[in-house]
């Protein structure tokens, strides 16, 4: 399974765009790029996945250079709302092996 | 229904004690999870059962006994446990054979050991 690596923590502003960006420089051809987005005391929620190039949602974006070593997830103007901590994971599609890296704990001030 | 349920939301036991962890979805998903989450760390995969049967243990202490007795219910079997396995307990679920790499998460079980 591919390792990740992403900022420890981030803060931003409400109404911003913020960026996360996960490496993960021994991508396998067939693993996909995926992440969680977690609040306190809670369960992690799916976000949004991909293969290559750019997926877009209902509530991020995802971006992958053709290289597939780094990938990032962008929110669009970011509430309060929007605190929580932000994992990439990597793997094969029908993988069960789920493994989180360490995530990025987003802070969003007023 | 898009909803995982876990039983109960807290749980304090002692080292001596035997208690059970439960964990319910009615989504039709084929395979289930459990994971173990120490404060301000990632979650870690414990057991991973794919139509009823154990599919992956990720080397958990017998201590620690899971139970798939249908496909919508999962147990986590707790007995002799020691203070270092107070954590968040999280259950998932997951389609098989579907083109996502999504899985459903429970808001977990707080389990504290004294």
């Amino acid at each position: 399974l591919a390792k990740t690596t992403q900022p420890i923590s981030m803060d931003s502003y409400e109404g911003q765009e913020v960026n996360i960006t996960c490496s993960h420089n021994n991508i396998a051809t067939n693993d996909y790029i995926t992440w969680y987005q977690q609040f306190p005391s809670q369960g992690p929620r799916f976000i949004i996945q991909g293969y290559k190039t750019k997926v877009t949602n209902e509530v991020a974006s995802l971006f992958i250079p053709a290289d597939r070593k780094s990938s990032t997830l962008s929110l669009p103007r970011v509430s309060l709302s929007d605190t929580a901590v932000y994992y990439c994971l990597v793997g094969p599609l029908y993988g069960q092996n789920f493994v989180f890296g360490p995530g990025t704990r987003l802070s969003v001030l007023p | 229904d898009t909803e995982v349920t876990q039983t109960p939301k807290h749980l304090v036991m002692g080292m001596t004690n035997k208690k059970s962890l439960k964990c319910e979805q009615h989504m039709g998903h084929r395979a289930m999870y459990w994971y173990k989450q120490k404060a301000k760390k990632p979650p870690e995969l414990m057991f991973v059962y794919s139509y009823e049967k154990l599919s992956i243990n990720e080397s958990v202490p017998s201590r620690f006994s899971p139970e798939c007795p249908n496909s919508s219910l999962l147990n986590l079997h707790l007995h002799a446990l020691q203070p270092e396995d107070s954590a968040l307990y999280l259950c998932a679920s997951s389609q098989e054979d579907t083109e996502t790499y999504e899985q459903y998460f429970g808001p977990g079980t707080r389990l504290t050991v004294t």
